[in-house]
């Protein structure tokens, strides 16, 4: 069964660096999510993409965070300055279009930790 | 207002018990919800979507109700394997269709 995959499982970095959390959607998925997690929390949407341009994004995504599809394969979300309370899971979802728009595919997540 | 809201539990109940879940949400112009599941630092994963007219998957079964805004979960038959979280999740009334997480109702099954 295709999934969703990403990398790294888990990203430690300081405060102030930039990460790159990477995704691979299932190929003929059309609209490209990114949610985060803080441990213990629930799950909250970041940005939706859709035919390679940002449809919504939340408050929380603001102008530290960016999303690309660089080469039609991998989704990104960039963080340009790691804060400590960007430290949670991240998530990426993909669905193949708007017919069940609610039935999204997760990926497994990426830990990430700010120290 | 949250926008979506569950009774966080956890819920302990034994093997074989019968276990229902409730949830309330906002925004009465929402269209569609469903339940994921999620396993302890694992992604969520669909379990079902609800329709008004209510919807059975083996042991589970869901229910919408519009008027009140309540949604359910029933599950039946309870197994060592459905110790979970239990997300309701609406879909946000915008071109991107986002997900709008509750913050889950754990459930543990016992032995």
């Amino acid at each position: 069964e295709p999934e969703v995959t990403q990398t790294p499982s888990h990203q430690v970095t300081q405060m102030g660096q930039e990460v790159i959390l990477r995704c691979v959607p299932i190929s003929n998925h059309l609209y490209f999510y990114w949610y985060r997690q803080i441990l213990g929390q629930k799950v909250e949407f970041l940005v939706s993409f859709y035919n390679n341009e940002i449809s919504e994004k939340s408050e929380i995504f603001d102008d530290q965070f960016s999303v690309e599809r660089p080469d039609g394969s991998n989704f990104t979300l960039k963080i340009r300055s790691t804060k400590l309370e960007d430290s949670a899971m991240y998530f990426c979802a993909t669905t193949p279009g708007l017919a069940v728009p609610g039935e999204q595919y997760f990926g497994p997540g990426t830990r990430l930790t700010v120290t | 207002r949250k926008e979506v809201e569950q009774d966080p539990g956890p819920f302990n109940v034994p093997e074989g018990a019968t276990v229902a879940f409730n949830c309330t949400y906002s925004n009465s112009a929402s269209q569609s919800f469903f339940w994921y599941r999620q396993d302890c630092r694992k992604e969520p994963k669909l379990l079902m979507s609800v329709y008004s007219s209510g919807n059975e998957d083996g042991r589970f079964t869901a229910q919408l109700n519009r008027a009140s805004q309540y949604i359910s979960l029933l599950i039946r038959d309870s197994k060592l394997s459905d110790s979970a979280t239990y997300l309701c999740v609406a879909n946000g009334m915008d071109s991107s269709y986002k997900l709008i997480f509750g913050s889950g109702t754990r459930l543990l099954v016992r032995p």
